[in-house]
Formats: C-alpha cells, sequence, structure tokens
C-alpha cells in the first residue's frame, strides 16, 4: 500500500516564474491538504481539498492555488514566485475532512527559489 | 489566536537518558494533537495521537501526556538512543471543518552515544 508521495523531491526556479507540485494521497483517502515549512519552522497550513473543492485556506496569498482531481491527487501552483517562497511543502492526506480523521503526510518538496 | 509553542528549541543528551519535550497550546479548546519526528529535509512521521478525551497514549518508549486546562503536552522519551535524534514537533487539531494542523516550531533532539 503506497503511502502519499509527492514529486518532483527538488525543484529550483527563479524569481517570477510559475510552479506546480505534485501529491498523490494514501490508497482510501479522499481528502489532501497542503502546508509550507521554512526553514526551522513549524509547517503552516495552506489549503486542504475535498471533493474537488477547496475547504479552508490558511494566511496565504492568492498567488497559491490547487486543484484536486477526480482520483483525489492534486496540485499546489505558485505564481510569480518571490525568494520566500523557498521551503518545504509537505502534502498530507486523510478519509475525509474531519478532526477525527489522522492526517499522513508525504516526504516533501524542497522547493529553492533563486 | 491559536497557537503552539515547544520549549527547548534545542536539546542534547547523553545516550541512555530519559527526556521530556514540552507543548503548549493558547486555546484549550483543543480536539486533539499530535506529534511527529522529522528527520534532516524530510518529511513527517506521526509518533502519536492524543484525543481531547485521553491524557495519554504510548508507544514503546515514547509516552505523550495531554493537558487540556493548563494547555500542555508532553512527549516522554525512556532510554534514548542515538537514532531518536531528529526534530520533534507538536500539532493542535481543533476541529470544525476540516483536519487543519497547527504546528509548533519543533524540538530538535541530538542524544549522543
Amino acid at each position: 500500500d503506497a503511502g502519499v508521495t509527492q514529486s518532483p523531491t527538488h525543484l529550483i526556479k527563479t524569481r517570477g516564474q510559475q510552479v506546480t507540485l505534485r501529491c498523490s494521497p494514501k490508497s482510501g483517502h479522499d481528502t489532501v491538504s497542503w502546508y509550507q515549512q521554512a526553514l526551522g519552522q513549524g509547517p503552516q497550513f495552506i489549503f486542504q481539498y475535498y471533493e474537488e473543492e477547496e475547504r479552508q485556506r490558511g494566511n496565504f496569498p492568492d498567488r497559491f492555488s490547487g486543484h484536486q482531481f477526480p482520483n483525489y491527487s492534486s496540485e499546489l501552483n505558485v505564481n510569480a514566485l518571490l525568494l520566500g517562497d523557498s521551503a518545504l511543502y509537505l502534502c498530507a492526506s486523510s478519509w475525509r475532512a474531519g478532526a477525527k480523521n489522522i492526517q499522513y503526510f508525504g516526504a516533501g518538496t524542497r522547493l529553492s527559489v533563486l | 489566536k491559536q497557537e503552539v509553542t515547544q520549549i527547548p528549541a534545542a536539546l542534547s543528551v547523553p545516550e541512555g537518558e530519559n527526556l521530556v519535550l514540552n507543548c503548549s497550546f493558547t486555546d484549550s479548546a483543543i480536539y486533539n494533537l499530535q506529534w511527529f519526528r522529522q528527520d534532516p529535509g524530510k518529511g513527517l512521521t506521526s509518533l502519536l495521537l492524543i484525543q481531547s478525551s485521553q491524557r495519554e497514549q504510548t508507544s514503546g518508549r515514547l509516552n505523550a501526556s495531554l493537558d487540556k486546562s493548563s494547555g500542555r503536552s508532553t512527549l516522554y522519551i525512556a532510554a534514548s538512543q542515538p537514532g531518536d535524534s531528529a526534530t520533534y514537533l507538536c500539532a493542535g487539531n481543533y476541529g470544525g471543518a476540516t483536519n487543519k494542523l497547527i504546528f509548533g516550531t519543533g524540538t530538535l533532539l541530538a542524544v549522543q552515544p
């Protein structure tokens, strides 16, 4: 049973570019959340997708957008990259949204913006 | 504002020592609290999840407690080993429509052989 998988593992972009990160949830899971973890910090919630809709959003600008596909996989898009967007981006999946449902995390995508 | 704080930021102990990591949260209306382990440059591995109705959870050498009234959780690691060296993160879940987690900044643990 594959866990949460993310691609790519590493990515280098320059300021102003756009990037797309991908996440496949754990088998049987239908909810995907994205987190940003800057160096030395705890992960910060970006948004959550369930039934192909954004259900809740953290304190991130509109440059951050996402999508969920019918197979429950998800993409995170970041436009007009800034140096400050350099971070580890983590995807987490669970069965249904809802507080009691444990989230499982992927290994992350390390984004470096030069 | 719901915030999670972890103290200390870093800890170094000799192998075999028992240790306690601390986590504080500002809003006691927590639904559950989860402890994670993160190795350098890697994702998060869930260690223990404590529901708000529970006082503690145990897994092997790990024991986590939750005191909602004081807004505190502790992670106890018995007989520490060099392989325990990692960053330990706690995260609070306040329920609602999503299971969004609010993370602390972590404690970097080094166990010296």
